[in-house]
Parts: C-alpha cells; sequence; structure tokens
C-alpha cells in the first residue's frame, strides 16, 4: 500500500482533457513537501514531468500542469493525444526519504 | 548532460546479496547532487530504495533500511546499492536516478534482477 494514493485508471478520449489527484497526509504534502510528477511508458524508464508542484522541465509540453493544494496535487492534461497514454507517478517527500504513489494508468479511448 | 547506467548480475539467488553499480558519466559524482535507487517489480509501481551523496551521507527507506547499503567511488564515478537477505519479493527493475535540478530528474535505463535458485 503506497504512502501516497492515486487512482488506479482514468481515461479520455483524444482532444479532452483529464486529471490525475495524488492525495498524501499531514506527513508528506501537507506539511508543505513538493510534489513531483513522473511519466512511465512500458519498458521505459520513468522520465520526470511535472517538478515542484507545478515546474515543466524543458521539453514537456505545456498540455501537463500540475497544482497543489492542502494534503493532494494534481496532474492535468489538456487536449490529450495517443502518446500520452502511459503510467503516472507521483512522488513527495517524508521526514527523510522519498514516497510515491501507486501510479495510474492513463488510456486514451 | 548527466547520464547513468546500470549493471550487475541480473540472478541472484535467495538469501544472498544483490550488488549493483551506477556509473555516472557526463558530470561528476562529486557534484552537489543525491544519487537514488528505485525498484519496480513485474507489473507493479516505484519504489524508493534509498539516495547516496558524493560524502557518504546516506538516506534509506525505512522498510529496507535493515538491508540496503549505498556507496560512492569517486574514482569511478560511480555509486552502488547493495541488498542483502534477499528473496522472490526482491524481484524487480532497478534504476540509478539523481537530482540534477529538481525531483529525480535523470534516470538510467535500469536493469532487471531476479531472485531465483
Amino acid at each position: 500500500q503506497s504512502v501516497l494514493t492515486q487512482p488506479p485508471s482514468v481515461s479520455g478520449a483524444p482532444g479532452q482533457r483529464v486529471t490525475i489527484s495524488c492525495t498524501g497526509s499531514d506527513s508528506n504534502i501537507g506539511v508543505g513537501a513538493d510534489v513531483h510528477w513522473y511519466q512511465q511508458v512500458p519498458g521505459a524508464a520513468p522520465k520526470l514531468l511535472i517538478a515542484d508542484n507545478n515546474i515543466r522541465p524543458s521539453g514537456v509540453p505545456d498540455r501537463f500542469s500540475g497544482s497543489r493544494s492542502g494534503i493532494s496535487a494534481s496532474l492535468a492534461i489538456a487536449g490529450l493525444q495517443a502518446e500520452d497514454e502511459a503510467d503516472y507517478f507521483c512522488q513527495s517527500y517524508e521526514n527523510t526519504f522519498w514516497v510515491f504513489g501507486g501510479g495510474t494508468k492513463l488510456t486514451v479511448l | 548532460q548527466v547520464q547513468l547506467q546500470e549493471s550487475g548480475p541480473g540472478l541472484v539467488k535467495p538469501s544472498g546479496t544483490l550488488s549493483l553499480t551506477c556509473a555516472v558519466s557526463g558530470g561528476s559524482i562529486s557534484s552537489s547532487n543525491w544519487w537514488s535507487w528505485v525498484r519496480q517489480p513485474p507489473g507493479q509501481g516505484l519504489e524508493w530504495i534509498g539516495e547516496v551523496y558524493h560524502s557518504g551521507t546516506t538516506n534509506y527507506n525505512p522498510s529496507l533500511k535493515s538491508r540496503v547499503t549505498m556507496s560512492v567511488d569517486k574514482s569511478k564515478n560511480h555509486f552502488s546499492l547493495k541488498v542483502n537477505s534477499v528473496t522472490a519479493a526482491d524481484t524487480a527493475v532497478y534504476y540509478c536516478a539523481a537530482v540534477i535540478f529538481e525531483g529525480l530528474d535523470c534516470w538510467g535505463q535500469g536493469i532487471l534482477v531476479t531472485v531465483s535458485s
């Protein structure tokens, strides 16, 4: 059982907007720990998608955005494309160690 | 830019020790970065194992702390992971990763380690 809770799956049609939630606690996100988001396509290593709650690393399309509020964070993907089909993981910090969410599989219908 | 490459045995016997190395290229292991290990059991999510700084300072996942050792070899510009007393539950793809700017923004390609007799 993961420290951060994500929905197992979400889906959307091309062009639509989807959001993926990440719920933590007062031990991690709730105390202001930053949240990072990763995208993992099958067979590949995870790739940093959003850093520090809402910062897109160079090369990440602006269709991807992140936010944090209270004990939760969200990843939003606008204008869904077939290539967005992947697993998405949130990550935060608790005491002296990193914690991950269980991951969300995004299906583009 | 910094690149990471894992190496080590792909098969380890139960109760043995898993040993992996991550070679750092395009940068120095002595730079102000934390060097991490993350694993992913087949079909499952990511689990952070721990991190090591070039000084040798470490932080470990509490659930694995009793079995894990991480170290840095500055002369070889690489860092290492050892997990002892392994069981089938330690079968996973092991990734080395690093915080270069923010988040774990640099990853190796991963190496599958199977625990089996």
